[in-house]
């Protein structure tokens, strides 16, 4: 079982509709990212989170410690939110990041 | 632009070729990280930096991948006799030192590797 799973892989949706990316995660796992890679494979870091919810514009993160699964809401989604979003877990004492597979998303206008 | 910058962007070269990379992170950020990226996959942990320091390696990275961090600022990643199964992207990134909580992770655009 990978350290970081997400879901779905790839996900369609048409302009103003409500997005939702799941991610479960394992133990050792401490600070939870959502990440957004474009074509051409820059990645940026959208949330980072220990607890809690946090929003940003018409983006919105979850984390359940509990239950060790965060998800990443899109609002009113628009053509230029199509991307790559990608779960990742700070692990051990480095930090270093323990990736998701990523889940491909595609608005229409 | 996140401010971290790699060189080059892309390279392409044939099997059994050596190949360096160059990652310039931000300034004051003292910890680095090199991850690859194959395709539709996401990426993975290669080595990290604390400083100058090399403190933790991936078991990826085999005898073949060598990275260095002189003076704790840029950071060279070197695949010697490359094969290609090497073929991937290559990202570095780095972030502040914290004390108290956990920062986050600067990407830059990464280097994709093509091995002919």
């Amino acid at each position: 079982k990978n350290e970081v799973e997400q879901s779905p892989q790839n996900l369609t949706a048409q302009e103003g509709e409500f997005i939702t990316i799941n991610c479960s995660y394992s133990v050792g796992i401490s600070a939870l990212h959502w990440l957004q890679q474009h074509p051409g494979g820059g990645i940026v870091s959208l949330f980072m989170l220990s607890s809690g919810k946090k929003k940003h514009g018409r983006l919105i993160a979850t984390i359940n410690i509990q239950e060790k699964h965060s998800s990443l809401h899109i609002t009113a989604s628009h053509p230029r939110d199509s991307a790559v979003y990608i779960c990742a877990g700070g692990k051990g004492t480095t930090d270093k990041l323990i990736f998701g597979t990523g889940t491909r998303l595609q608005v229409f206008p | 632009d996140t401010g971290v910058s790699q060189d080059p962007r892309h390279k392409i070269t044939k099997r059994g070729q050596n190949v360096t990379f160059r990652c310039d992170p931000i300034s004051e950020h003292n910890r680095l990280y090199w991850y690859r990226q194959t395709l539709g996959q996401g990426p993975e942990f290669l080595t990290y930096f604390q400083n100058e320091a090399q403190l933790e390696k991936s078991r990826l990275l085999s005898d073949r991948f060598s990275a260095e961090r002189p003076k704790g600022s840029f950071s060279t990643l070197e695949i010697q006799r490359t094969e290609q199964g090497d073929s991937a992207m290559y990202l570095c990134a780095s972030r502040a030192a914290s004390v108290r909580s956990y920062n986050e992770q600067f990407f830059g655009p990464g280097t994709r590797l093509t091995v002919l």
